[in-house]
């Protein structure tokens, strides 16, 4: 029972490359999310995929994009990468809205630019 | 602005005595609140929940009280235990999504 799975575990971009983080979820949830955590801030939503074929900006999602590939997969995309978007970047993904838990994260991307 | 606040980023406590973590938060419309522990280069692992119509949620050795009020939740974790020195991260449900807080590290000494 793998959960959440996110790839790569840690990667070095230098400024104005691009990458795509990958993420998926075993679980048959509906709901798949991506936050960002930096030191003393918690973790803040990026983008989030309430089912397949939707998604909706979270609080800070300028210099990302993302993708619901199907209901297993949610990518999120650095176009033009900054130093500003080092960070650990966690994916989510939770069975039903509106549910008070449920929510599984993956082990975290560590994403440093230089 | 930030809706969900912990102001205590460090809590120590002697193995065996009561650890209890605070968080605020300014948004009515949270209809749950989660608590989740981090170990380093891991992620965020769910601990217990309160839903907003309730006061108080027990789960072995960690209780939650709410004061919907106050707009405050607090963590009750006894005994504590050298295994629970984590980071402890208060979270708020909207249903779209959670918003965290900036996390309480907690070091429970032997």
């Amino acid at each position: 029972n793998a959960g959440v799975t996110q790839t790569p575990k840690f990667q070095v971009l230098k400024t104005g490359q691009s990458m795509t983080l990958q993420c998926a979820q075993d679980m048959n949830h509906n709901s798949m999310y991506w936050y960002r955590q930096d030191p003393g801030m918690g973790l803040r939503l990026i983008y989030y995929s309430a089912s397949e074929g939707t998604t909706d900006k979270g609080e800070v999602p300028n210099g990302y994009n993302v993708s619901r590939l199907n209901k297993r997969e949610f990518s999120l995309r650095l176009e033009s990468a900054a130093p500003s978007q080092t960070s650990v970047y966690f994916c989510a993904s939770r069975r039903d809205r509106g549910s008070g838990y449920g929510y599984t994260f993956g082990s975290g991307t560590r994403l440093t630019v230089v | 602005d930030q809706q969900v606040k912990q102001n205590s980023p460090s809590l120590s406590v002697q193995e065996g005595r009561i650890s209890i973590l605070n968080c605020d938060y300014t948004n009515s419309m949270f209809d749950y609140f989660l608590w989740y522990k981090k170990y380093p280069a891991e992620g965020p692992t769910f601990l217990i929940s309160i839903s907003s119509i309730k006061d108080k949620n027990e789960d072995g050795r960690f209780t939650v009280f709410l004061n919907k009020s106050a707009k405050h939740l607090s963590l009750h974790i006894v005994p504590s235990q050298p295994g629970d020195s984590a980071v402890y991260f208060c979270a708020a449900s909207d249903r779209r999504a959670l918003t965290f807080g900036s996390g309480t590290r907690l070091q429970v000494q032997p």
